[in-house]
C-alpha cells in the first residue's frame, strides 16, 4: 500500500479560529507520531500515540492543542483559538511498532498551515 | 536530553563531486539515527538508517552514512552527487530499544543542498 496521507494540504485560517488537521497513517502501523515544521524551530515532536492512547503528549505547545486517534488508524490534531505563531507545516508520521521499539517513521506530505 | 546537531545549514556542491553533510548527536546511551530527505513540497523521506552492527550504512539514492561513537558522529555521504539530490537533509536520533519511552525522534535543523550544473 499507501504511504501515509494528511488532509488539507493547505490551510489558511483567520487567528482565532479552530482548525482540524487529518492523518491516515499506513495501514497496520500501532504507532502514529505528530510533528510541526517551522521556520527557525526546525521539526519539532508534538504527540505520539500508541493505538488509540497517547502515552506522550509532551510536545503540544499548549492546552490549544489536542489530538485523538480512533480505531488505531486515522488522527485528528485540532488547533482552537488558532495564533499567528500556530502557522507551520504539520508533519504526521506512523510506524510499525512504537515504544519501546525505535522502528522506522515513515512521514506524510504535511499540512502547511496559515494563520492570518 | 538528546539532541542533533547539523553545523552547515547551507552547502553548495557542483554536480559530480563529492558530498559529506556532518552530523553530530548527544545521547546517553546508544542512539538509533536516522537520515531523512525532504524535496521542496514533499514530506521526510527516509535515506537510510543505524540501529546496530556494521557502522557504515548503506541507503536510497547512492547515500552511506558511518556512526563513529567516539566522535559522536553519523555524517552523510555520496561519491558523486547529481542535480536531482538538491534538497533539505535532516538527521535525527531516537531512543534504543527497550528504553520504554515513546520513539519519538529529535530532529536537526537541516542542511539545504544547492547543486550547481
Amino acid at each position: 500500500g499507501a504511504g501515509v496521507s494528511q488532509s488539507p494540504s493547505n490551510k489558511v485560517t483567520e487567528k482565532g479560529k479552530d482548525v482540524e488537521l487529518r492523518c491516515d497513517p499506513i495501514s497496520g502501523h500501532t504507532a502514529l507520531y505528530w510533528y510541526r515544521q517551522s521556520l527557525g524551530q526546525g521539526l519539532e515532536f508534538l504527540i505520539y500515540f500508541q493505538g488509540n492512547s497517547a502515552p506522550d503528549k509532551s510536545g503540544l505547545p499548549s492546552d490549544r492543542f489536542s489530538a485523538e486517534r480512533t480505531g488505531g488508524s486515522v488522527s485528528t490534531l485540532t488547533i482552537q483559538r488558532t495564533q499567528q505563531e500556530d502557522s507551520a507545516v504539520y508533519l504526521c508520521a506512523s510506524s510499525l511498532f512504537g515504544a519501546p521499539f525505535t522502528d522506522t517513521q515513515y512521514f506524510g506530505p504535511g499540512t502547511r498551515l496559515t494563520v492570518l | 536530553a538528546q539532541s542533533v546537531t547539523q553545523p552547515d545549514i547551507h552547502i553548495t556542491v557542483s554536480e559530480g563531486a563529492s558530498l559529506e553533510l556532518r552530523c553530530n548527536y548527544s545521547y546517553g546511551a546508544t542512539p538509533y539515527l536516522f537520515w531523512y530527505v525532504q524535496s521542496p513540497g514533499q514530506g521526510l523521506q527516509l535515506l537510510l538508517k543505524y540501529f546496530s552492527g556494521d557502522t557504515l550504512v548503506q541507503g536510497i539514492k547512492g547515500f552511506e552514512a558511518e556512526f563513529k561513537r567516539s566522535q559522536s558522529s553519523f555524517n552523510l555521504r555520496k561519491p558523486s552527487v547529481h542535480w536531482s539530490d538538491a534538497a533539505e537533509y535532516f538527521c535525527a536520533v531516537g531512543p534504543g530499544i527497550n528504553t520504554g519511552t515513546a520513539s519519538k525522534l529529535t530532529f536537526g535543523t537541516g542542511t539545504r543542498l544547492q547543486v550547481t550544473l
